[in-house]
This record gives structure tokens, sequence and C-alpha cells, in this order.
């Protein structure tokens, strides 16, 4: 069964840079990798997608290697209001090869101090 | 554009009752998928329903199921429910396949006593 890891928690200061990685060992061969955004009594919300290499969009940067078997979120210059639950989610290679669960990261808590 | 909605919000039940919890997806999206939060297991994938059919389904046992109307709507039911489904639901829906965003909406937090 794929197992999708994060750090528990980390911890910055505004305007630093913040670089948060997923371990997915099993991900799907044509899965993509997509970060959510979770704060306290709210659903999760996108923040990006990627399949390979790197994907940038106004909030954040999505690497991935080659071998995607990780992939790194990394947000510029964090502010207060980025304190919050960030999630990793990708596929689970099915064994029959036809479904494709979706398996979420354990969960990172970033707090941003000032 | 409406985003998705879950009700009820809030509810409590015992052990051994039923629960139904229902998702109105965004307009256009096909695709809705639940899944439970807890602060242990965290978030973890229930099942996935497009155009009416089960597409993708998680580990959870048999007590967990869930249907899809024509009008995209969704409904999970949980039956003789346990302490340990005690629980924040979600529901998300999406436009498009796997790979489609997902739009979750706030949850239905289910209390078992």
């Amino acid at each position: 069964l794929a197992k999708t890891t994060q750090p528990i928690s980390m911890d910055s200061y505004e305007g630093q840079e913040v670089n948060i990685t997923c371990s997915h060992n099993n991900i799907a061969t044509n899965d993509y990798i997509t970060w959510y955004q979770q704060f306290p009594s709210q659903g999760p919300r996108f923040i990006i997608q990627g399949y390979k290499t790197k994907v940038t969009n106004e909030v954040a940067s999505l690497f991935i290697p080659a071998d995607r078997k990780s992939s790194t979120l990394s947000l510029p210059r964090v502010s207060l209001s980025d304190t919050a639950v960030y999630y990793c989610l990708v596929g689970d290679r099915d064994y029959g090869g036809a479904t494709n669960k979706l398996i979420f990261g354990t969960g990172t808590l970033l707090a941003v101090q000032p | 554009k409406a985003g998705v909605t879950q009700t009820p919000r809030y509810l409590i039940k015992t052990r051994g009752q039923q629960v139904t919890l229902s998702c109105s997806p965004i307009s256009g999206h096909r695709s809705v998928s639940w899944y439970q939060q807890t602060p242990g297991q965290g978030l973890q994938f229930l099942f996935e329903y497009f155009s009416e059919t089960q597409r993708n389904k998680g580990n959870f046992p048999g007590r967990f199921s869930g249907r899809q109307f024509s009008n995209s709507r969704s409904e999970m039911n949980v039956s003789t429910l346990e302490l340990g489904d005690s629980a924040l639901y979600l529901c998300a829906s999406r436009d498009r396949g796997i790979t489609g965003e997902l739009f979750f909406g706030e949850g239905s937090r289910l209390t078992v006593l």
C-alpha cells in the first residue's frame, strides 16, 4: 500500500521561503501530484498541480524529480496568513491497474511567525 | 458560481445509529468524492462517483456507502455507527477526470456518542 509522508510541522518567519517535501514511493505512472492548503474548520483548497519537473503559479512552485517519488512545494515570502496545514495528494497504484485511489499525505502544519 | 455545499454541518449520533450526509457539487461538476478526516488518521479517501457510478473506493468497511443522483448531488451513508466514526466528512467535486482540481466543501462534523 502506498505511503505518502510529510514532515509533521515546520516553523518559519514572515518573508522567508518555505519548502515542504512529500514522499510518495508508489505513485501511479499517469497520476499528477497536487498540493492543498487547509485552514481550521474549512475544507482543503487547491494550491498547485504538476506531473514532472517544475510548475509555477502566482502563489507557489512545485518541484518534481525525474523518479517522481517525491515532490517539493515552495512558498516564496510567506506571510502570517500562510499558517495552515499543507497536504500533498497523489493517486495510488491499484493492484488491478484500473482504479486510482487518492492518497493524501500526512499533512504539514506550517507556522509562520512575525 | 456557488461552491460545494454540505449538509448538515454538525450532527450528533449514538452508537448503532445510521447517518446520511449530503453534498451538492459545483454546477457542471460530474465527479463527487468523499473523505474522512480525523486527528489520528488524517485525510482518508472514501469513494468517488462520476455520472452516478462509483469510480473509485478507498479502504473502508461496507458500513460506509454512497450514491450519486442524476443531478450530480451525492449522499453518503454510514450504518451501525461506531465511536471511531466521529470525524469531519468532506466532500469534493471536480469537472473532469482524475487529474482535475478538487473543490472541497466545509464538511460535516459527525460526533458519535
